[in-house]
């Protein structure tokens, strides 16, 4: 069965620092895999998602994530935190394959000091 | 965002009494999913769409129904509320071969 595990469920940076917020997953069949963001008071909007091809994928904000099958995971990780990315990310994969049906990790909830 | 209104944004009642959640979207777009989200759980699937009168169950569906007669509104209902449902309730809407886009959340409190 599928599953998604976010490893951390509170990451502290400084701003400038690098952002790594690490996701791990199981899935019977070809994941899809994506990463959402979560702003306060907010609904989950989708930073970038990973579904066949080009295993290294960029998103908003300066975010990207590398698709790593061997290891499982499908990390997000930033160059440079800024005060605007303190949020709440969260790592999800389709039940089925495709686009439906998503499971949710936990979360992990990026805080940036200055 | 992405054309999605849930409705009421936050509401309080009392534990027996029916709820119901609404989330009206003008994409039309084919998917509709219920979701809750807790903390230490995040989101998790009550109920979802795959258009006008056909819906299906989530991992979390008990206590929980839907329903979907117009392309554009996915109704969650709470037929007897329960302490256990307090959460925050998201509805998003995908179309085929497309991610998923949420709505703005509904803050439900059962007391």
């Amino acid at each position: 069965a599928q599953s998604v595990t976010q490893l951390g469920s509170h990451v502290s940076v400084s701003e400038g620092a690098l952002v790594l917020l690490r996701c791990n997953y199981s899935s019977s069949v070809p994941p899809y895999l994506f990463w959402y963001v979560q702003y306060p008071n907010q609904g989950l909007q989708l930073l970038l998602k990973y579904t066949t091809g080009a295993t290294l994928v960029k998103g908003i904000n300066g975010f990207e994530a590398e698709f790593k099958k061997s290891e499982t995971s499908f990390h997000l990780t930033k160059p440079s935190a800024h005060m605007s990315d303190a949020a709440e990310y969260f790592c999800a994969v389709t039940r089925e394959g495709g686009y439906n049906k998503l499971i949710f990790g936990a979360g992990t909830r990026l805080a940036v000091h200055p | 965002d992405a054309g999605i209104t849930q409705s009421p944004r936050h509401k309080v009642t009392e534990t027996g009494t029916p709820v119901t959640l609404r989330c009206h979207q003008t994409e039309n777009h084919r998917y509709m999913y219920w979701y809750r989200q807790d903390p230490g759980h995040g989101l998790r699937l009550i109920h979802y769409s795959y258009g006008v009168k056909d819906t299906d169950k989530g991992e979390v569906s008990d206590g929980y129904s839907v329903s979907r007669s117009k392309t554009e509104d996915f109704l969650l209902t709470l037929e007897s509320a329960t302490n256990s449902q307090t959460s925050v309730y998201f509805c998003a809407i995908s179309d085929s071969n497309q991610p998923q886009h949420f709505g703005d959340g509904t803050r439900l409190s059962i007391l």
